[in-house]
């Protein structure tokens, strides 16, 4: 079955320290990849995206994510954490020609110590 | 600017009654969605649809329905209200010709009592 894990439900990191934040997903092919930030109270916005190519992709606000298929993994990272950043992130995948029907990880709420 | 609205942002209701959250996209988007995100449970589909008069069933489409009859509106229609359909509730839509970007709403709190 089609699924994403996101290992970690709830992570708290100093400013300025690095991030990473797990996901692991379980696809028949090679899925597109997708990392989205919700803020309190907030819709889900899109960070980042993987379809193909170079597997070191950029996203908004610093961030980045590697696509490992070995590991079918697709981790966010952040060398430097920013008080805002403190929000939930969720990793999803859809299928190629799937129109946006996404599955998605259960999230990983992320505080910030200051 | 483009953008998904949903209405009403919060509601109360009761045990039994019909509850339509509305939704709609100025993106002229084909695609469209509906979520509930629950605490333990992240975001699952309830509904989508894929152009006018078009619906699918989702991950967890019991108790809800929705229909289509343009491009910008999808509203959410839950028939009898239950207590176990108190969650969040998001909109989204996509364009066809991209590769699944969801644009989101605001989403609309919903308690049932």
């Amino acid at each position: 079955a089609q699924s994403v894990t996101q290992p970690d439900i709830h992570i708290t990191v100093s400013e300025g320290a690095s991030l990473e934040l797990r996901c692991n997903y379980s696809y028949g092919a090679t899925p597109y990849l997708f990392w989205y930030v919700q803020s309190p109270g907030q819709g889900l916005q899109l960070l980042l995206k993987y379809f193909s190519g170079d597997t070191l992709v950029q996203g908004i606000k610093g961030f980045e994510a590697e696509f490992k298929r070995s590991q079918s993994s697709f981790n966010l990272r952040k060398p430097s954490v920013h008080w805002s950043d403190a929000a939930e992130y969720f990793c999803a995948v859809a299928g190629r020609g799937s129109q946006g029907n996404l599955i998605f990880g259960k999230g990983t709420k992320l505080s910030v110590k200051p | 600017d483009a953008e998904i609205t949903q209405s009403p942002r919060h509601k109360i209701t009761e045990t039994g009654r019909q509850v339509t959250l509305a939704c709609h996209q100025t993106w002229n988007h084909n695609n469209m969605f509906w979520y509930r995100q629950d605490l333990g449970h992240g975001l699952r589909l309830i509904h989508y649809s894929y152009g006018v008069q078009d619906t699918n069933k989702g991950e967890v489409s019991d108790g809800y329905s929705v229909s289509r009859s343009n491009t910008e509106d999808l509203p959410l229609t839950l028939e009898s209200a239950a207590s176990s359909q108190t969650s969040v509730y998001f909109c989204a839509s996509s364009d066809t010709r991209a590769t699944g970007e969801l644009f989101f709403g605001e989403g609309s709190r919903l308690t049932v009592l």
